[in-house]
């Protein structure tokens, strides 16, 4: 049973250009978690997703971020017009439970590193 | 050795020695709370977790302590080895809410 896969894994893009994270959750698991991580600091929670359903985009910003899990295929975190403060790893992690406490098999992906230029 | 700090502490420990990485949480009414380690260049990785209703878990060469009374989480390593060498977060989440909560995290070194 492999991880969770991200790709890329490094991405770098222009500013303005459109940056597209791929997230392959584990075979079983229908929830999606993405988290952004800025350099030195810790992960911060963008949003959570069911399959074809955003259930908390509370962390993602209002403009330029959208996720979408569809019925079939990756987990996609597209970022619109890049800027350099964008630049971060952006993780994702995925289980088969939408409780945190109830699964220990919620696993993080090695992560996408988007450097904007 | 022991660390506490806001601002991702470094901690330098021989190895063989004993580590102890701290880490206060900020919501009084997060009951779940897990240890992750991150590797350079990778993702975090499960570690130990433990519940509000525990004050200590033990795990292979890990130890979680909980003090809720001062918000406060500690993660002790037996036996540093060089494979320990990495980044160390605290988590928190209230709940089983959708989102986990980070700490800064602590950078532990091993010297040989």
């Amino acid at each position: 049973n492999a991880g969770v896969m991200q790709n890329p894994r490094h991405l770098v893009r222009r500013r303005g250009q459109e940056a597209r994270l791929r997230c392959s959750p584990m075979k079983g698991h229908s929830h999606v978690y993405w988290y952004r991580q800025l350099p030195e600091e810790g992960l911060k929670f963008m949003v959570y997703l069911q399959k074809e359903n955003i259930i908390d985009e509370s962390g993602m910003p209002k403009e330029r971020f959208s996720a979408e899990f569809p019925k079939e295929g990756p987990s996609i975190l597209r970022i619109q017009q890049v800027v350099r403060g964008d630049s971060a790893a952006y993780f994702c992690a995925s289980s088969p439970t939408p409780r945190w406490d109830i699964s220990t098999e919620a696993f993080f992906g090695q992560g996408t590193r988007l450097t904007v230029v | 050795g022991e660390s506490v700090g806001l601002h991702l502490p470094t901690l330098s420990v021989q190895e063989g020695d004993n580590s102890i990485i701290n880490c206060a949480y900020s919501n009084s009414a997060s009951d779940y709370f897990i240890w992750y380690k991150q590797e350079s260049g990778k993702g975090p990785q499960f570690i130990i977790d433990i519940r509000s209703n525990m004050d200590k878990r033990q795990g292979q060469r890990v130890t979680v302590l909980l003090n809720k009374t001062v918000k406060h989480l500690s993660l002790q390593i037996a036996a540093t080895q060089p494979g320990d060498s990495a980044v160390y977060f605290c988590a928190e989440n209230y709940q089983g809410a959708q989102k986990l909560v980070f700490g800064q995290g602590t950078r532990l070194t091993i010297n040989p």
